[in-house]
C-alpha cells in the first residue's frame, strides 16, 4: 500500500488529452511538500519529467505539465504519442515517522 | 554532466548481505546540493525509495527498512554505498542509486542493477 495513490492503469487515444492523479495525505503533499513525476520506460529506469510540482527539465516536450491542489496532484499529457506509452510515477516527501521521500504505486499508460 | 553507475553482485544467498556501490563520475559526491538516494524496484511491481545520504554522512531511511538497512558514503572515491542484511526473497528487484536534489526529486538515475536474493 503506497502513501501516494495513483491510480493502475489510465489509456487513451493517439492526439487526446489523458490525466494521472496522485493522491496523498495531509503529513506529505497537503503538507505543502512537492511533488515530482517519473516517467520509466519498458525496461529502463525511471527518467525525471516534472519537478517542483509543475516544472519540466530541459527536453521534455511541453505536452507534459503538472499541477497540485491540496492533497492531491496531477500529470497531465496532451497530443497523446506512442512513444509516451510507459509507467508513470509521482513522488513527495512525508512527513511523518521521521521523514521518507515516498513513491506512488505507479500508473501504466496505454496508447490505444 | 553527473552520471552515476551502480555496482555489485547480481546473487545473493537468504539471510546474508547485499551489498552494491555507486559511483558518481562527472561532478563532486560532496556537492552541497545533492543527497544520494537508492532506490529498488521489484521484478513487475512499483519503485520504492530505501534511503538517501549526505556527502557529511547525515542519512535517512525508509522507516519500513530501516532496521536492516545501512547506507554510506567515500567522499574519496566518489561514492556511495547500500548495505542491506537478512535479505529474503522479497528483496529480489532491481536496485537503482539516483542523486537527490536537496531532498526533493531524484535526478539523475543510474541504469540499475538487478540483485537476485537465492541459495
Amino acid at each position: 500500500q503506497s502513501v501516494l495513490t495513483q491510480p493502475p492503469s489510465v489509456s487513451g487515444a493517439p492526439g487526446q488529452r489523458v490525466t494521472i492523479s496522485c493522491t496523498g495525505s495531509s503529513s506529505n503533499i497537503g503538507a505543502g511538500y512537492d511533488v515530482h513525476w517519473y516517467q520509466q520506460l519498458p525496461g529502463t529506469a525511471p527518467k525525471l519529467l516534472i519537478y517542483g510540482n509543475s516544472n519540466r527539465p530541459s527536453g521534455v516536450p511541453d505536452r507534459f505539465s503538472g499541477s497540485k491542489s491540496g492533497t492531491s496532484a496531477s500529470l497531465a499529457i496532451t497530443g497523446l504519442q506512442a512513444e509516451d506509452e510507459a509507467d508513470y510515477y509521482c513522488q513527495s516527501y512525508d512527513s511523518s515517522l521521521s521523514g521518507s521521500s515516498v513513491f506512488g504505486g505507479g500508473t501504466k499508460l496505454t496508447v490505444l | 554532466q553527473l552520471q552515476l553507475q551502480e555496482s555489485g553482485p547480481g546473487l545473493v544467498k537468504p539471510s546474508e548481505t547485499l551489498s552494491l556501490t555507486c559511483t558518481v563520475s562527472g561532478g563532486s559526491i560532496s556537492s552541497s546540493s545533492y543527497y544520494w538516494g537508492w532506490i529498488r524496484q521489484p521484478p513487475g511491481k512499483g519503485l520504492e525509495w530505501i534511503g538517501s545520504i549526505y556527502y557529511s554522512g547525515s542519512t535517512y531511511y525508509n522507516p519500513s527498512l530501516k532496521s536492516r538497512v545501512t547506507i554510506s558514503v567515500d567522499t574519496s572515491k566518489n561514492q556511495f554505498s547500500l548495505k542491506l542484511s537478512s535479505v529474503t526473497a522479497a528483496d529480489t528487484a532491481v536496485y537503482y542509486c539516483a542523486g537527490q536534489w536537496l531532498v526533493r526529486w531524484f535526478d539523475p538515475w543510474g541504469q540499475g542493477t538487478l540483485v537476485t536474493v537465492s541459495s
